[in-house]
């Protein structure tokens, strides 16, 4: 079966600019997860969404936002880009806590 | 929040040679997954071990779940495994992985 997928797969944007991006996940799977990963901070969780609703976030500034869609596909939008949001997104999704399955990542490049 | 740190952070070893990958987290656990990243940076699902033994092919996997750390075993290494080797773990109810910082690994032929 189809993996997680991930569009765009790089993207180069300037500040202050905004961004989505976007994560088809396994059929099946109502679980869809965003991490963003940095040199410096390592893999961090952004947010997880499930059945359309946002279950749990992680520790990022309001400019990060997301959604999920009635077919478990998943958007993430950042907004008022910074040079520091510069990164690689990676989505994941699962069905209940075992089995993770990541996408090849959106690798952001802002200017 | 809980706390994982892998070690080492950094291994070179010839091909050939076995490895063993540590992580250490800083409270219980209900998940424990490992992870190696390629080099064009997807995430790849090793193991899903929040406590006991496994093994596929050439790697295997143990976690003490209570002393607070797993193993990854890497046997008979080749160039292919060279990549980043993450341990996530979840605590509690939050459906969230935590990651450690990785081990970077490095077969040379």
């Amino acid at each position: 079966k189809a993996g997680v997928t991930q569009t765009p797969r790089y993207l180069i944007k300037t500040r202050g600019q905004q961004v989505t991006l976007s994560c088809s996940p396994i059929s099946g799977h109502r679980s869809v997860s965003w991490y963003q990963q940095t040199p410096g901070q390592g893999l961090q969780f952004l947010f997880e969404y499930f059945s359309e609703t946002q279950r749990n976030k992680g520790n990022f500034p309001g400019r990060f936002s997301g959604r999920q869609f009635s077919n478990s596909r998943s958007e993430m939008n950042v907004s008022t880009l910074e040079l520091g949001d510069s990164a690689l997104y990676l989505c994941a999704s699962s069905q209940g806590i075992r089995g993770y399955t990541f996408g090849s990542g959106t690798r952001l490049t802002v200017v | 929040g809980i706390q994982v740190e892998q070690s080492p952070p950094d291994l070179i070893l010839q091909e050939g040679a076995n490895s063993t990958l540590r992580c250490n987290f800083s409270d219980s656990v209900n998940n424990l997954q490992w992870f190696h990243q390629n080099p064009w940076g997807q995430l790849i699902n090793l193991f899903y071990i929040p406590s006991g033994t496994k093994q596929n092919g050439r790697l295997s996997a143990t976690t003490v779940a209570t002393e607070r750390y797993s193993l990854l075993y890497i046997s008979s290494s080749q160039t292919t495994d060279s990549g980043v080797y993450f341990c996530a773990v979840m605590s509690g109810g939050a459906q969230k992985l935590v990651f450690g910082q990785g081990t970077r690994l490095t077969i040379n032929p």
